[in-house]
């Protein structure tokens, strides 16, 4: 079963709303998550790093104004996207790295397909 | 820089074997994986190499050289459902266990 949660699946909004994503992990503690977009037929892209309990890293080009990044807790990141417009539509998605062992994969969430009209 | 290159597009047929070549240049290697990606879908994890040689599971190996920073993912007896995109991946030595990804192959399987 998932290991790695994320809702929603789904958003489709006006330019100017915030959007929220939330990730988690359901069978362990990431004290790490990694947030990513995905642009048609192309790479996913780090956006950033999420730290339990610490600011994110966020990777060059990255605004972290308009990519707010919260990692409250050991199963929880949330990804909100700030004042959406229709560039930022994109497939986004979060994954976590079981803490056992540098060799464990990352496990990704279902991805959200977020939609700026 | 961190660079990983693999081929855009590669067209097999069901029952045949084919085989994707990554190579990747990075600060410092502490792994590579293999993903396999369906359109619309998160990528799923395939395989993990952090020596040399030959990781087999099932239909699908994973091949590593670390001195010429390539590998290959090697699908056996094609399915129709292994048409997908296959990203590989690898963690570079700079901690956190980020992981960088290449822009993936797009595989096609005819009949």
């Amino acid at each position: 079963g998932a290991v790695v949660s994320q809702h929603p699946s789904w958003v489709i909004c006006k330019s100017g709303t915030s959007v929220k994503i939330e990730c988690r992990s359901l069978d362990f503690q990431a004290t790490t998550m990694f947030w990513y977009r995905q642009f048609p037929k192309q790479s996913l892209m780090l956006m950033a790093t999420s730290n339990e309990g610490s600011k994110a890293t966020y990777e060059q080009g990255v605004e972290k104004d308009k990519f707010l990044i919260n990692h409250a807790s050991l199963t929880l990141s949330t990804l909100t996207v700030t004042s959406a417009h229709p560039e930022d539509s994109s497939f986004y998605i979060c994954s976590a790295r079981s803490p056992t062992g540098s060799n464990q994969p990352q496990h990704f969430g279902d991805g959200t397909r977020l939609s700026i009209l | 820089g961190q660079n990983i290159d693999q081929p855009t597009e590669m067209t097999a047929t069901e029952g045949a074997i084919v085989q994707i070549n990554c190579t990747y240049q990075t600060s410092g290697f502490n792994g590579l994986f293999w993903y396999q990606q369906h359109a619309g879908e998160a990528p799923t994890f395939l395989s993990y190499n952090v020596l040399d040689g030959l990781e087999e599971k099932g239909r699908f190996s994973s091949f590593l050289s670390r001195s010429k920073g390539y590998s290959y993912l090697l699908l056996k007896e094609l399915q129709m459902k292994d048409s997908a995109s296959y990203l590989c991946a690898v963690r570079p030595n700079t901690g956190g266990f980020k992981t960088i990804f290449g822009a993936g192959t797009r595989l096609f399987v005819k009949a």
